[in-house]
């Protein structure tokens, strides 16, 4: 079955820096969504992305579907300390009605 | 927020015994989804269902069954919990195949 990569698994950034997950397929994917997960709670869409070369912002978030759609990134634009959670890519196969979820990304940003 | 409950939201039990989680619904929506949540794992699929009645299996449903006789409910069952199931599960709805999961608020379960 389908299989996503996602790196790195944790990372620890100064508030004000800029921050990048990148989530990776050796599969060509129909689409890919992304999700945030604060701590303590559940995960919440952030948005999905379906054409080749897609960039999407929200705020200080950029979003990019590969050219080849076998790989996605989340870039944020000068972390705050809101930003604090695990961001996992999620991809959905149309043939088994399945949605499998990257290992997620916890970023943990320092004040 | 979608409407979407799991119950319990905390559960201790002991090895062997049976366990049962509930999602409820009242979106209407198609798909449900029970995914546990493990340090390290990520979201890890264990059954799902696209209509009432129709499941399937995921990754890790080893030890685990799941029904789903009305569209606003999933169950999801440990027949006989282990300590290796003790995790925190969360359900998911999807209105149509490839729209954004909705996710309920989870259920930590612990076996001791």
């Amino acid at each position: 079955g389908q299989q996503v990569m996602q790196i790195p698994q944790y990372q620890h950034v100064q508030e004000g820096e800029d921050f990048t997950t990148y989530c990776n397929s050796s599969t060509t994917l129909s689409n890919i969504q992304w999700y945030k997960q604060r701590p303590g709670g559940h995960p919440v869409f952030l948005i999905q992305l379906v054409k080749s070369g897609e960039v999407k912002k929200q705020k200080r978030l950029t979003f990019q579907f590969g050219e080849a759609k076998k790989n996605s990134s989340l870039h944020i634009t000068a972390t705050q300390t809101t930003d604090v959670g695990t961001y996992f890519c999620a991809v959905f196969d149309s043939g088994t009605y399945k949605y499998i979820f990257g290992t997620g990304t916890r970023l943990k940003v320092l004040a | 927020d979608a409407g979407i409950t799991q119950s319990p939201r905390h559960k201790v039990t002991e090895t062997g015994t049976p366990v049962t989680l509930r999602c409820h619904q009242t979106e209407n929506h198609r798909y449900m989804y029970w995914y546990r949540q493990d340090p390290g794992h990520g979201l890890r699929l264990i059954h799902y269902s696209y209509g009432v009645k129709d499941t399937d299996k995921g990754e890790v449903s080893d030890g685990y069954s799941v029904s789903r006789s009305k569209t606003e409910d999933f169950l999801l069952t440990l027949e006989s919990a282990t300590s290796s199931q003790t995790s925190v599960y969360f359900c998911a709805i999807g209105r149509e195949g490839g729209e954004k999961l909705f996710f309920g608020s989870g259920t930590q379960l612990s076996v001791l």
